[in-house]
């Protein structure tokens, strides 16, 4: 069955500092993947998606990801947070047809 | 562009009342789905329209959840009873096609608190 497994919690990074967030699926093909952002009291925004080609993919406010299929893995990450980006970052597959599973999600924390 | 409207953006109620939810989606957009997003988890697909005709309700629980699209444009979705464990945040998203790797745009959410 398909899945997708985003095994930090919570994270606390200090402001500047890198960032990754771990994202693993399951899914017996190609999957379709991505990283949504969530702030308080609004909706999912998209930071970025793949669907096929270059395995390093660019996003919005300075976000990347990498897909790395013998990993099953796709991880976001920034070189320099910015306490704006604290928020619920949730990776999500779309497995073909009509399914389309999130993570269970993982809260960021800035700290000055 | 407008994006995805909903409303109302919270509601309380007790168990085994009615509520009902609806969402205005991005003009154009064919393809609506209805999330429930409890607490500490991921959203998770209630049903998906394609104008309006039901493509998957799999997950929706029938028993006490409805939802309709009439005309293909906005959508309400319903639970009649309403029990504890429905407390969530309700999101509704819209696409410009069916394709579930096209880029779902999300509405901010109905807040259900059920007492």
């Amino acid at each position: 069955a398909q899945s997708v497994t985003q095994p930090d919690i919570h994270i606390t990074v200090s402001e500047g500092a890198s960032l990754e967030l771990r994202c693993n699926y399951s899914y017996g093909a190609t999957p379709y993947l991505f990283w949504y952002v969530q702030s308080p009291g609004q909706g999912l925004q998209l930071l970025l998606k793949y669907f096929s080609g270059d395995t390093l993919v660019q996003g919005i406010k300075g976000f990347e990801a990498e897909f790395k299929r013998s990993q099953s893995s796709f991880n976001l990450r920034k070189p320099s947070v910015h306490w704006s980006d604290a928020a619920e970052y949730f990776c999500a597959v779309g497995a073909g047809g009509n399914q389309f599973y999130f993570g269970t999600g993982t809260s960021l924390t800035v700290i000055p | 562009e407008a994006g995805v409207a909903q409303s109302p953006r919270y509601k309380i109620i007790e168990k085994r009342q009615s509520v009902a939810f609806w969402c205005n989606p991005i003009s154009g957009h064919a393809t609506l789905y209805w999330y429930q997003q409890i607490l500490g988890q991921g959203p998770k697909l209630l049903i998906q329209f394609q104008n309006n005709g039901v493509v998957d309700d799999s997950q929706l629980p029938k028993d006490r959840f409805s939802a309709e699209r009439l005309k293909g444009v906005d959508s309400t979705l319903k639970i009649q009873p309403a029990k504890l464990e429905d407390s969530a945040v309700y999101l509704c998203a819209s696409v410009q096609r069916g394709a579930p790797y096209n880029e779902q745009f999300f509405g901010p959410g109905t807040r259900l608190t059920v007492l």
